[in-house]
């Protein structure tokens, strides 16, 4: 059974890049059955999807962070990262990273999430 | 990039039924299967309970069930329970990404 945990750090400075790792077991990120994704969720509020990737080389963004978000694998490490330049207070969320069957595109396994504060 | 439309609020006793709309455009739920639904306790993170507009994953009771019409899909939860009350939003793929609904608190009175 896969599982999937984040981390990094729970304060970013504003103008400073976020960046988090997933890391993932009891499944192999190379596994051409899914997508690997990043979801966040501000204070109260619903569900806003980041990106997903593919293997190493296919990247889908959400177009209103694409200028500012890039998803990369480590094969060697079984884990996959989150980099968000630029960040502002609205930025500050849960973020989860989660596995998406690659047929279906649907959400099957998430983390537990992590608290990113964007704050000085 | 917009959400999905859903109510924000939903409520019914115990043992009653409850359903929720999603509402999209031809451009998303209108245009694909990939519809899916997920459940979310206070704290903690979304459970898929409803893929491919009304397929459950293993695990998840009959309890839930979906259907889609149009640019409109819809979640019903049957027989309410106490572990029901949730959030519960609906996602649909939209050509190259992907939108989440805004998201629905289910109350079991």
């Amino acid at each position: 059974q896969a599982q999937l945990q984040e981390a990094g750090p729970g304060l970013v400075k504003p103008s400073e890049t976020l960046s988090l790792t997933c890391n993932v077991s009891g499944a192999s990120i190379t596994s051409g059955d899914y997508y690997w994704s990043w979801i966040r969720q501000r204070p109260g509020k619903g569900l806003e999807w980041i990106g997903y990737i593919y293997h190493s080389w296919s990247t889908y963004y959400n177009p209103s962070l694409r200028t500012r978000v890039t998803l990369s694998i480590d094969t060697s490490k079984n884990q996959f990262s989150l980099k968000l330049s630029s960040v502002t207070a609205a930025d500050t969320a849960v973020y989860y990273c989660a596995r998406v069957w690659f047929a279906e595109l649907a959400f099957d396994t998430w983390g537990q999430g992590t608290l990113v504060t964007v704050s000085s | 990039q917009s959400a999905l439309t859903q109510p924000p609020s939903a409520s019914g006793s115990p043992g009653q039924s409850v359903t929720i709309s999603c509402t999209g455009t031809s451009s998303d739920v209108g245009d694909y299967t990939h519809v899916s639904w997920y459940q979310q306790h206070p704290g903690n993170a979304p459970k898929l309970i409803i893929f491919e507009v009304n397929k459950r994953p293993s695990g998840v009771p009959d309890r839930f069930s979906a259907s889609k019409s149009g640019n409109t899909a819809s979640l019903t939860v049957s027989g309410l329970q106490t572990e029901d009350e949730a959030d519960y939003y609906c996602c649909s793929y939209a050509v190259r990404k992907i939108v989440f609904g805004t998201g629905t608190k289910v109350t079991v009175l």
